[in-house]
């Protein structure tokens, strides 16, 4: 089983759709989830990050953590063709001595004009 | 401000043939790491340095070294390619401390095809 699981979609969503992007976890350990945006033929860029269950707000884009069922979320609201791209969940953990950041293998969108 | 920054973009191999991906960053961050990218297998770790001198294997090492002679700069060797080496190559960067400094900056990648 992979740590992390995800859609690898395509997702096609019109203009202006509330898009919702999922992956799941298996390690409890993990402390901070992340979510990466990757523009064809371009290297990952982060979006958002958090650690703790619930809700992050930024500007159209929402990050949501359920630890209790290992579920991560990106919703975004009012989707525009600038966001078609590949949407990568990644999950960390970091101890003395260990760290590993897990990739999901990715999730593309196409928002149609 | 570059960023990170990788050379060669493209380059197309034969088999058992070496050659060096470059990484090289100037954001003075501690921390570099180089992953492959392949067809529904997201990104894998393959090595990883936490500063100059200091390496590390990560999720798939074999058949790549690194070193790690200054801060920034990261090659990555492939010692005798092979076709199962194909791949989209990044290089990322950050800096050390806590769990907060994984927002890591990625280069564009090494498209690297081996026949």
């Amino acid at each position: 089983q992979k740590e992390v699981e995800q859609d690898p979609g395509p997702l096609s969503v019109p203009e202006g759709a509330i898009v919702s992007l999922n992956c799941t976890y298996s390690n409890s350990a993990f402390q901070y989830f992340m979510w990466y945006r990757q523009y064809s033929r371009k290297g990952p860029e982060l979006l958002m990050y958090t650690y703790s269950s619930g809700n992050k707000e930024d500007g159209r884009f929402t990050a949501q953590v359920d630890k209790s069922s290992k579920y991560i979320s990106l919703f975004i609201r009012d989707s525009q063709p600038s966001d078609s791209a590949t949407y990568l969940c990644a999950v960390f953990y970091m101890d003395t001595g260990r760290r590993a950041l897990t990739f999901g293998s990715g999730t593309r969108l196409q928002v149609q004009p | 401000n570059a960023g990170v920054t990788q050379t060669p973009k493209f380059q197309v191999l034969k088999t058992g043939q070496s050659m060096t991906l470059q990484c090289a960053q100037d954001m003075n961050h501690e921390y570099m790491s180089w992953y492959r990218q392949d067809p529904g297998m997201g990104l894998r770790l393959i090595h990883y340095s936490v500063g100059a001198g200091i390496t590390d294997q990560g999720e798939v090492p074999n058949g790549y070294n690194v070193s790690r002679s200054t801060t920034e700069d990261f090659p990555l060797r492939l010692l005798s390619a092979a076709p199962s080496q194909t791949s989209v190559y990044f290089c990322a960067s950050s800096y050390r401390g806590s769990g907060v400094d994984q927002p890591q900056h990625f280069g564009d990648g090494t498209r690297l095809s081996i026949l």
